[in-house]
């Protein structure tokens, strides 16, 4: 069975930029899309970005200015950069495969923005 | 962009109880609906695809029905590893939104 593991750093400072990386293990992934979605503490779930082994990347409208996804199919891995974020970019993230719905996901990663 | 619209917000009910939560999108999605279950400090788990399919392994006291614009969630009979917060999402479009969310609490 497929597991997903987000790393990275838990603390950003405002105006940086964040970065994740999620380990695919129990599968390839050069299958399948791959997305990064997020949930600020106490609030729901937000689609952030998906990633296609073959590369085709597409991002939500409202973040799509600062997003960028890329996967690394050598380590079976893929990442999300975030850039200028604020402190409404503090949330759990979680990185998930994504068939119409996302069957398999992450633990999360909780991400702090503050100086 | 498509709206999801679940309620009630919160559900307060006992073991053993059936129980129905809705999902109202804003434009018709046909069944491009999923429901899910997260339960706290965990990742969401995937319940229901296409409204009404089960995934592998969720008990099937778990069914969705549905379809266009009004989606429903039914449990037959609560455990108590039921009790969580229950998200709908679109399938319709790339953005893949979710509800709100229905917090399924202990009476």
């Amino acid at each position: 069975q497929v597991q997903l593991q987000e790393s990275g750093p838990g603390l950003v400072k405002p105006s940086e930029t964040l970065s994740l990386t999620c380990s695919v293990s129990g599968g390839s992934i050069n299958s399948y899309y791959w997305s990064w979605l997020r949930q600020p503490p106490g609030k729901g779930l937000e689609w952030i970005a998906y990633v296609h082994y073959s590369g085709n990347t597409n991002y939500n409208p409202s973040l799509k200015s600062r997003v960028t996804m890329s996967l690394d199919t050598s380590k079976n891995e893929f990442s999300l950069r975030l850039r200028s974020v604020t402190a409404a970019d503090t949330a759990v993230y979680y990185c998930a495969r994504r068939r119409d719905y996302h069957d398999e996901w992450g633990q999360g990663i909780m991400v702090i923005v503050s100086s | 962009d498509i709206q999801l619209t679940q309620s009630p917000s919160f559900l307060s009910a006992s073991v053993g109880d059936r129980v129905t939560m809705t999902c109202r999108a804003s434009q018709a999605i046909s069944t491009f609906l999923a429901w899910y279950q997260q339960k706290p400090g965990r990742a969401p788990k995937l319940l229901i695809y296409a409204a009404s399919t089960l995934q592998s392994g969720v008990p099937s006291r778990f069914s969705g029905s549905g379809s266009g614009t009004e989606f429903t969630l039914t449990i037959s009979s609560l455990q108590p590893e039921d009790f969580a917060t229950y998200y709908c999402q679109q399938l319709y479009n790339y953005t893949r939104t979710f509800g709100q969310g229905t917090r399924l609490e202990i009476k």
